[in-house]
């Protein structure tokens, strides 16, 4: 059980350039997103997924596609890459549970961006 | 947006000494979770709570939800090296949305 797994771990890229971040978990989560951390700013949420087909944006989205072809993978796209866009990236998922219901995430490992 | 407040940002302490964080908003949240996050890694769950008032422990760890559900606080006792890291309060709306502190980042001495 692998749990949340990303790659890559360290990527740079230069203004203007593509590329996607992949999220996989075995887990048989329904929920899933993307975050970014940035420092002194907390986690912040770009997109989520509720399920297979069903995505949805965040408090940050713009500059970013998801999609979510299966429960397992959950890819996040950069289409053209900015400088402000140098962060650390998590992956999480979760299931509800519990009474009342909470959202207890589990994380990956962080993919580390930098845009030059 | 709702903001979660930690204090404080930073926290250097020798170990076997006690501390407090806190984690506060002027908003209600239908829970809060405490998690710890070390270097090159993402963060890990340590508790949730639900209930105004409610208080969990977790071996030296003790987290408290306050009665308004609007702060809650972590407390250490006989902090150790081992407790060294990054601790992210997050507050869940009602449609489960997490809204995340900025962090307060500990350092245990030996």
């Amino acid at each position: 059980n692998a749990g949340v797994t990303q790659t890559p771990k360290f990527q740079v890229l230069k203004t203007g350039q593509s590329m996607t971040l992949q999220c996989a978990q075995d887990m048989n989560h329904e929920y899933m997103s993307w975050y970014r951390q940035d420092p002194g700013m907390g986690l912040r949420l770009i997109h989520y997924s509720v399920g297979a087909g069903i995505t949805d944006q965040g408090e940050v989205p713009n500059g970013y596609n998801v999609s979510r072809s299966t429960t397992e993978d959950f890819p996040l796209r950069l289409l053209s890459a900015a400088p402000s866009q140098t962060s650390v990236y998590f992956c999480a998922s979760s299931a509800r549970k519990g009474k009342p219901l909470v959202d207890e995430q589990y994380f990956g490992p962080g993919t580390r961006l930098t845009v030059t | 947006t709702q903001l979660l407040e930690q204090s404080p940002q930073f926290l250097s302490i020798q170990e076997g000494e006690n501390l407090t964080v806190y984690c506060n908003s002027s908003s209600v949240f239908s829970s809060l979770q405490w998690y710890r996050q070390e270097p090159g890694e993402g963060p890990v769950l340590l508790v949730t709570v639900v209930t105004g008032g409610e208080v969990k422990k977790l071996k030296r760890l003790t987290f408290q939800f306050g009665d308004a559900r609007k702060d809650s606080s972590l407390h250490i006792t006989a902090a150790q090296p081992g407790d060294t890291g990054l601790y992210l309060c997050a507050g869940a709306r009602s449609n489960y949305q997490l809204i995340w502190g900025a962090g307060t980042k500990l350092i245990i001495k030996p």
